[in-house]
């Protein structure tokens, strides 16, 4: 059971280019979420998804993509990227019973710098 | 509009004192509180989930307790020690999001 997996734990970017950022859960968890997490601000909702085919924006959805194909899975696409997202991205996964009813559980996170 | 603020923003003991973090939230119509660790350049460690209709959830030399009338919850650490040196965050559920504190950050001194 590895728990919430992200690829890559680092990530050097040019302003204009677009990523993916992979997140992955073995726990057949329904939520999952991005949070970016920069100094002085804490940890900021980027997208959420309440199971396959359903996500929804957050606070701060500007600048990002996200899909939700299978439970496993929730990707964040960055379309353009731009120097103020330079920032650590953890992705996040709720227990059974959806949210907010149980544990939720991180990823280690993706520091991504944008030149 | 929850808001949750954690004090202090940091604290340095000495190692083997027992210490209380703080978590304050506005709107106590909260389903549950979780409190978590984060290590420098790391990703956030969950710690304890304590649910609205617990006052208590302990696991090994932690215990948080929760009042939800008073809108606050303590973080006990037990016998510190210098592994438990992180920051700790404490979140609230909001719509659809968890809504963190800005955290405490615990040095604890060999």
């Amino acid at each position: 059971n590895a728990g919430v997996t992200q690829t890559p734990k680092f990530q050097v970017l040019k302003t204009g280019q677009s990523m993916t950022l992979q997140c992955a859960q073995d726990m057949n968890h329904e939520y999952m979420s991005w949070y970016r997490q920069d100094p002085g601000m804490g940890l900021r909702l980027i997208h959420y998804s309440v199971g396959a085919g359903i996500t929804d924006q957050g606070e701060v959805p500007n600048g990002y993509n996200v899909s939700r194909s299978t439970t496993e899975d929730f990707p964040l696409r960055l379309l353009s990227a731009a120097p103020s997202q330079t920032s650590v991205y953890f992705c996040a996964s709720q227990g059974s019973g959806g949210f907010p009813y149980n544990e939720q559980f991180f990823g280690p996170g993706t520091r991504l710098t944008v030149l | 509009k929850q808001e949750v603020t954690q004090i202090p923003a940091a604290l340095s003991v000495p190692e083997g004192e027992n210490l209380v973090l703080n978590c304050s939230f506005t709107d106590s119509a909260i389903y549950n509180l979780q409190w978590f660790r984060q290590d420098p350049g790391k990703g956030l460690t969950s710690l304890l989930l304590i649910q609205s209709s617990q006052r208590e959830q302990t696991s090994g030399r932690l215990n948080a307790s929760l009042d939800k009338s008073s809108g606050r919850s303590t973080l006990y650490i037990a016998a510190s020690q210098p592994g438990d040196s992180a920051t700790y965050l404490c979140a609230v559920p909001g719509t659809y999001k968890y809504i963190f504190g800005t955290g405490t950050r615990l040095k604890v001194l060999a």
